[in-house]
């Protein structure tokens, strides 16, 4: 069965520092990824998605992940981190072909002091 | 609206009383999601429903829970006899329901067992 592996259970950064999360799946077969975001008291929100093509995925609010195949990882990056950056980020995998099988890591909580 | 609703935001529910939790997809969404979020873990999968059928429901926890989607739109995840491992949140998603699309999260429904 996929599973997604975060290594940071909670990272704390100062503003202007950059920012990487770790990100492992297991999956059989070609697979879709994903960083979704949850700000505080809000809902999960879309961060970016890797489907095919370029490795290196460009997201909103200049967050990036690069898919990493012989490594089955897909690292969320960005340079340098806004306080409004604080919330909580999940990488998620499903395959390529159907996405009734999404599954989830168990998330990363940045805070970012000011 | 443009988003996916769910309903109630909170329930508070004594030991051994039923809920029923509603969730109300994007307009034209086929596929809907249930997920069951504990503290500081990510969201677990649940069921699966494609229009009104209700493909996958292999993470349901137990046979007190069960979910319905009988028109294709508007979905009802139910607990019956609910104990307090069940207290979480309960987040819904829609999403086109072609390859690898994205999913699109409520806000789901904090559910507290007393």
């Amino acid at each position: 069965a996929q599973s997604v592996s975060q290594h940071n259970h909670h990272v704390i950064l100062s503003e202007a520092a950059s920012l990487e999360l770790g990100c492992n799946y297991s999956y059989g077969g070609t697979v879709n990824l994903f960083w979704y975001v949850q700000y505080p008291g809000q809902h999960l929100q879309l961060l970016l998605k890797y489907f095919s093509g370029d490795p290196l995925v460009k997201g909103i609010k200049g967050f990036e992940a690069e898919f990493i195949k012989s490594k089955f990882s897909f690292n969320l990056r960005k340079p340098s981190v806004q306080w409004s950056d604080t919330a909580e980020y999940f990488c998620a995998v499903t395959g390529s072909y159907n996405n009734n099988d999404m599954r989830f890591g168990a998330g990363t909580r940045l805070t970012v002091k000011p | 609206g443009a988003g996916v609703s769910q309903s109630p935001r909170y329930k508070v529910a004594k030991r051994g009383q039923d809920v029923a939790l509603r969730c109300d997809p994007i307009s034209g969404h086929v596929s809907l999601f249930w997920y069951q979020q504990a503290l500081g873990q990510g969201p677990e999968f649940l069921t699966y429903f494609q229009n009104e059928a209700q493909l996958d429901k292999s993470g349901l926890p137990s046979d007190r829970f069960f979910a319905e989607r009988p028109e294709g739109s508007v979905s009802t995840l139910k607990i019956q006899r609910t104990q307090q491992e069940d207290s979480a949140v309960y987040l819904c998603a829609s999403s086109h329901g072609q390859g690898g699309s994205p999913l699109h999260f409520g806000n789901g429904t904090r559910l507290t067992v007393t």
